[in-house]
């Protein structure tokens, strides 16, 4: 697609509850990222996908939170049985190889806002 | 470890004002430096970066210099205008981390009255 995709835009849902989050990253680009902002914060680095790799999962706050990805396409990420502070807005990013480049800007899409009540 | 420290805000100007909005870091590498935007309804966009010191980076009248021995890289433009009312995150991406990770500040809301 022209740019990153995510949804849903926004999501409210019950304390306890799971959800799920997707982003659909911009064709071509193997490396895919997941961040969260909480109100006032700045990003949270969560997970980061490139290729056939292992994920590397070291940002994940805690075993609720879980995601996956095929390949170079679609990610999901799961956050299980949700609390309030899991409230924020969960961005995702895609950028072609970083292997090449490290300096390769990173595409973001518009994120989901997630409230839990 | 890698952070980032940005000036808090918000800010609020007029058009044609001086901007600075200061941003440092600390990294355990040799890092390159970036400024990412959000404008209103939009996700965070590549505006400007430096890739090793004395670098200065420059986008839509904005500008940064990558200063190591400050460890700084702060944002400024000559005289802004409405249009550039946004949150801008300083950010940094460290070679010895996960590839293309990046280490945001907290962000600085600009808002820039006519």
């Amino acid at each position: 697609g022209a740019g990153v995709s995510q949804s849903p835009s926004n999501k409210v849902t019950e304390k306890g509850k799971d959800v799920e989050l997707r982003c659909d990253p911009i064709s071509g680009h193997t490396a895919l990222y997941w961040y969260r902002q909480r109100l006032g914060q700045g990003l949270e680095f969560l997970i980061y996908f490139q290729g056939n790799s292992a994920p590397d999962k070291s940002g994940l706050p805690s075993d609720r939170f879980s995601a996956e990805r095929t390949g170079e396409s679609v990610s999901t990420l799961t956050i299980q049985r949700t609390q309030q502070e899991d409230s924020a807005v969960y961005l995702c990013a895609s950028t072609p190889d970083p292997g090449r480049s490290m300096n390769t800007e990173a595409f973001f899409g518009q994120g989901t806002r997630l409230t839990v009540v | 470890g890698n952070s980032v420290t940005q000036m808090e805000g918000p800010v609020t100007l007029s058009e044609e004002a001086f901007l600075t909005i200061n941003c440092t870091y600390t990294a355990t590498g040799y890092p390159s430096l970036f400024w990412y935007v959000q404008y209103p309804g939009e996700g965070l966009q590549l505006l400007l970066k430096a890739t090793k010191a004395d670098d200065k980076g420059s986008n839509k009248g904005f500008e940064a210099t990558y200063r190591k021995e400050t460890t700084s890289f702060h944002l400024e433009k000559g005289s802004v205008q409405v249009s550039d009312s946004a949150v801008y995150f300083c950010a940094l991406s460290d070679r010895g981390s996960t590839l293309g990770r990046l280490y945001f500040g907290r962000g600085t809301q600009l808002t820039v009255w006519p």
